[in-house]
């Protein structure tokens, strides 16, 4: 069946470290790629997202290609900093015209000052 | 922009009681979701709706019944609660098919 895989449960940086999440899926449909990003004690929200295979999408210094090639879509910041400090979801729609998005397992990011 | 309410904000239960989840929003969109959290398995949808009166079982339904009284409301019944269960529930809203707006959430314990 569709799912996504997070298999970074944890990760730990210092501020203005290389971040980078893994993110992997499978599916047969045409799905859509989600970042989404919980800070503590709020729901989750939408970070990034890309509709279409091959593209890049980025919003607030965070950056994600959709490759098909590989079923990936890792996140990445160049530079991170303490606010940065959540945790991380990668998420999909499979595309068929199911109303359900399915969630990886999430990242919990801890960045050091 | 808009705002999704659930209430209560902490919810603490008996095994085998039935607890009931609120949800609110006045973003006015067709569809609202049931998510359960849990430490390392990610969301689990329980629940959706796709309009008022419409009600669709996700993977987790077992246990849990749900209602969509009204479009702006959703709310999630815990039929008989599990001795020791401890998880966050999310209320979420959408548009379409893809993005979600989500609430802070319900946070459960059962004693």
């Amino acid at each position: 069946g569709d799912s996504v895989i997070q298999m970074q449960g944890q990760v730990t940086l210092s501020e203005n470290d290389f971040l980078f999440i893994n993110c992997t899926y499978s599916t047969t449909g045409y799905p859509t790629l989600f970042w989404y990003v919980q800070y503590s004690g709020e729901g989750p929200q939408l970070l990034l997202q890309v509709t279409t295979a091959n593209n890049k999408g980025s919003s607030r210094g965070f950056e994600a290609t959709y490759d098909k090639g590989t079923t990936s879509f890792h996140l990445q910041k160049t530079s991170v900093q303490e606010i940065d400090s959540a945790v991380y979801y990668c998420a999909m729609s499979d595309g068929s015209g199911s109303w359900q998005l399915i969630f990886g397992s999430g990242t919990q990011l801890t960045v050091m000052p | 922009g808009g705002i999704i309410t659930q209430t209560p904000k902490f919810l603490i239960g008996q095994e085998g009681q039935k607890l009931t989840l609120k949800c609110q929003q006045n973003f006015n969109h067709d569809t609202m979701y049931w998510y359960r959290q849990d430490s390392g398995k990610g969301l689990r949808l329980i629940y959706y709706s796709i309009t008022e009166n419409d009600l669709q079982k996700g993977d987790l339904s077992e246990g849990y019944d749900a209602s969509r009284e009204k479009k702006s409301s959703f709310s999630l019944t815990v039929t008989s609660a599990q001795k020791n269960e401890m998880a966050v529930f999310l209320c979420a809203t959408a548009t379409g098919r893809d993005t979600l707006y989500f609430g802070a959430g319900t946070r459960l314990s059962v004693l």
